[in-house]
């Protein structure tokens, strides 16, 4: 049982926005940043968005982050089929010590 | 060109060991707090331990307390993950990852290619 929760699915055609959730609570997400990653099948993780809605350089603004107390959000408008992946959302965990992950979410592109 | 490059894994009975080590290039090592992740066959990500820059502080996931421990040598840019007493469920993808900003920060800006390890007789 991951301590952040997400949907273990979401789904869109091409050219819709999907929004990803990501649950937790005042020892992380309401303390803390939230971080986004991105994992293509067989492939480490990739930072795809930072402090909560910052995004590095060579992710397209097509992903978008906010956080809203004690959960956050991710936002892919425009989608393509490269953007079928897991997604994760992290956050430092204030009681624990350590970083906590949600438990990923599989984004298809139908 | 940042690298991290994990080495290390393989097949373990359970009751065994393993050292799995880090390599980073291209970026200041000495600057960088750094994690291991792991990541069990389907499933999703979990934290298993960090180090401070300098090595002053470690921490662990409670699945693995009193069994691993985490390490580094910034004179050779290397990172390394001791695991004892190896069960089934420590069966993973092992990732190590660094962060710039430390204690309260999960940017995870590069990860390593990820090393297999599987706990099994």
């Amino acid at each position: 049982q991951s301590v952040l929760t997400q949907p273990p699915s979401a789904s869109g055609t091409p050219g819709q926005r999907v929004t990803i959730s990501c649950s937790g609570s005042s020892s992380n997400i309401r303390s803390n940043p939230v971080n986004w990653y991105q994992q293509l099948p067989g492939t480490a993780p990739r930072l795809l968005i930072y402090t909560n809605n910052q995004r590095p350089s060579g992710v397209p603004d097509r992903f978008s982050g906010s956080k809203s107390g004690t959960s956050a959000s991710l936002a892919i408008s425009g989608l393509q089929s490269e953007d079928e992946a897991d997604y994760y959302c992290a956050a430092w965990d204030d009681s624990l010590n350590g970083p906590v992950f949600g438990g990923g979410t599989k984004l298809t592109v139908l | 060109e940042v690298q991290l490059v994990e080495s290390g894994g393989g097949l373990v009975q359970p009751g065994g060991s393993l050292r799995l080590s880090c390599a980073a290039s291209g970026f200041t090592f000495s600057a960088y707090w750094m994690y291991w992740v792991r990541q069990a066959p389907g499933k999703g990500l979990v934290w298993v331990s960090h180090i401070r820059s300098d090595g002053s502080s470690t921490n662990y996931a409670d699945s693995v307390k009193g069994r691993f421990t985490i390490s580094r040598d910034n004179a050779k840019n290397t990172l390394d993950l001791q695991m004892n007493s190896l069960r089934g469920e420590d069966t993973a993808m092992y990732y190590c990852a660094r962060d710039l900003w430390g204690s309260g920060s999960t940017k995870f800006d590069y990860w390593g290619q990820g090393i297999l390890v599987t706990v099994s007789s």
